[in-house]
């Protein structure tokens, strides 16, 4: 029972590299999201999708490109990462509806841009 | 703009003690109020839900209150034990443009010492 998988779980880049988080999700959930996590700022929305073939900006977009090709699928990408996008990273999904909408989270992505 | 403020930012209490957490939130239109609990590595899990006509809502040692009317929501844990040690994030969500946005609050750190 895999839930929300985030790979991969660690990774360290250097400034101006690009790379890509996967996160799979096997609910069969419309909407996904992707989260950053920084020391005493909690979670912050970077975009989010609300079914397959779309996206949207978030509360901190800047920076990051996401594609939802697949349903289960929900990739983040860092173009040129910078050392403020050193964070740990949180994919999530649910189903919406006002009784349900429970965020399911994967484990995160602990991200090092030096 | 939505705002989820949450007191106290840590907390230290001694296993076995009771102890409270509060949310003050300023989200509208409110849909629900879930509280998760995020271990040190791992994804937050979601305890429980609140909607708007709910006062309180337990799952096991933990208890959830809501007053719609002040806008605020607390989490009691009873007889705390040592796997009580996390953060404790609360999560308001309004609906906005047909979908369900969760704002998030920065979290209150909790340790149970033996």
């Amino acid at each position: 029972n895999a839930g929300v998988t985030q790979t991969p779980k660690f990774r360290v880049l250097k400034t101006g590299q690009s790379m890509t988080l996967l996160c799979a999700q096997d609910m069969n959930h419309e909407y996904m999201y992707w989260y950053r996590q920084d020391p005493g700022m909690g979670l912050r929305l970077i975009h989010y999708s609300v079914g397959e073939g779309t996206t949207a900006k978030g509360e901190v977009p800047d920076g990051y490109n996401v594609s939802r090709l697949k349903k289960q699928n929900f990739l983040l990408g860092l173009e040129s990462a910078a050392p403020s996008q050193t964070s740990v990273y949180f994919c999530a999904s649910s189903q919406q509806g006002v009784w349900t909408g429970e965020l399911f989270f994967g484990e995160g992505s602990r991200l090092t841009v030096l | 703009k939505n705002q989820v403020e949450q007191s106290p930012q840590s907390l230290i209490i001694l296993e076995g003690k009771n102890c409270t957490l509060q949310c003050n939130y300023t989200v509208s239109p409110f849909s629900n109020l879930r509280w998760y609990k995020q271990d040190t590595g791992r994804g937050p899990v979601s305890l429980t839900i609140m909607t708007f006509s709910e006062n309180t809502k337990s799952n096991g040692r933990y208890t959830a209150t809501l007053d719609a009317d002040t806008k605020q929501s607390s989490l009691h844990i009873t007889a705390s034990q040592l796997s009580d040690s996390a953060s404790y994030i609360c999560v308001v969500s309004a609906l906005s443009g047909g979908s369900y946005i969760p704002t998030f609050g920065r979290g209150t750190s909790l340790i149970v010492h033996p």
